[in-house]
């Protein structure tokens, strides 16, 4: 799978939104962008995915560029129960994830 | 519905002793995954069964361990002759479809602490 950049960590006030980035320069154009996150003491958990156009579902927004050579996880409405590990992850083909660094978020109330 | 489960959640075990970690899918999922988490690193694959097919076992960092699926259902992951690195939580997921879009469920884990 090619190789994604995230910041290590952000920090945010609670009930803001919240943007992470992430870098694919080296996308090729079957790669899926798939987002999980991984809470204190607990296995990871799916947040999100997309191929080129921008997804939403109940938890967050996945912005795509229109190069698909970055995407940007947002989270509407930042809660104390979002601070984790975010992972961006691409995937072409093979079945198992590659996770990378991630980002970690912490929520300041 | 029911989740992935995985047992026990802790073990601490002796260097050079052989532990047998347990994962249960969620039911009717054909794909099963192991990843191992050290401190202070990433998650990193070790095995992948689908269905009926041979497991990819690229992951596995050496012949101590190896795991198996009985029944495609239930699986079980044997770590011989424990090493202190191999103190990590090792985590399992499933899910119901294989492919580049495809969801994994995670369990939450089981941490071995290897003395």
């Amino acid at each position: 799978d090619a190789k994604t950049t995230q910041p290590n960590s952000m920090e945010s006030n609670e009930e803001e939104p919240v943007h992470l980035p992430c870098n694919h320069s080296t996308i090729s154009g079957t790669d899926y962008i798939h987002w999980y996150r991984q809470l204190p003491s607990q296995g990871p958990e799916y947040v999100i995915h997309g191929l080129t156009s921008n997804v939403n579902n109940r938890m967050a927004s996945l912005a795509i560029a229109e190069d698909r050579k970055s995407s940007t996880l947002i989270l509407h409405r930042a809660t104390l129960r979002d601070a984790a590990v975010y992972y961006c992850i691409l995937r072409d083909a093979g079945n198992m994830l590659t996770f990378g660094g991630g980002t970690r978020l912490m929520v300041k109330p | 519905g029911a989740g992935v489960s995985q047992s026990p959640s802790n073990k601490v075990t002796e260097k050079g002793k052989d532990v047998e970690l347990r994962c249960d899918p969620i039911s009717g999922h054909t794909a099963l995954y192991w990843y191992r988490q050290s401190l202070g690193q990433g998650l990193e694959f070790l095995i992948y069964f689908q269905g009926n097919s041979a497991p990819d076992k690229s992951g596995l960092p050496s012949d101590r361990f190896s795991a198996e699926r009985t029944g495609g259902s239930v699986s079980t992951l044997t770590i011989q002759r424990t090493q202190q690195e191999d103190s990590a939580v090792y985590l399992c997921a499933s899910s119901s479809t294989t492919g580049v879009w495809e969801t994994q469920y995670f369990g939450p884990g089981t941490r071995l602490l290897v003395l």
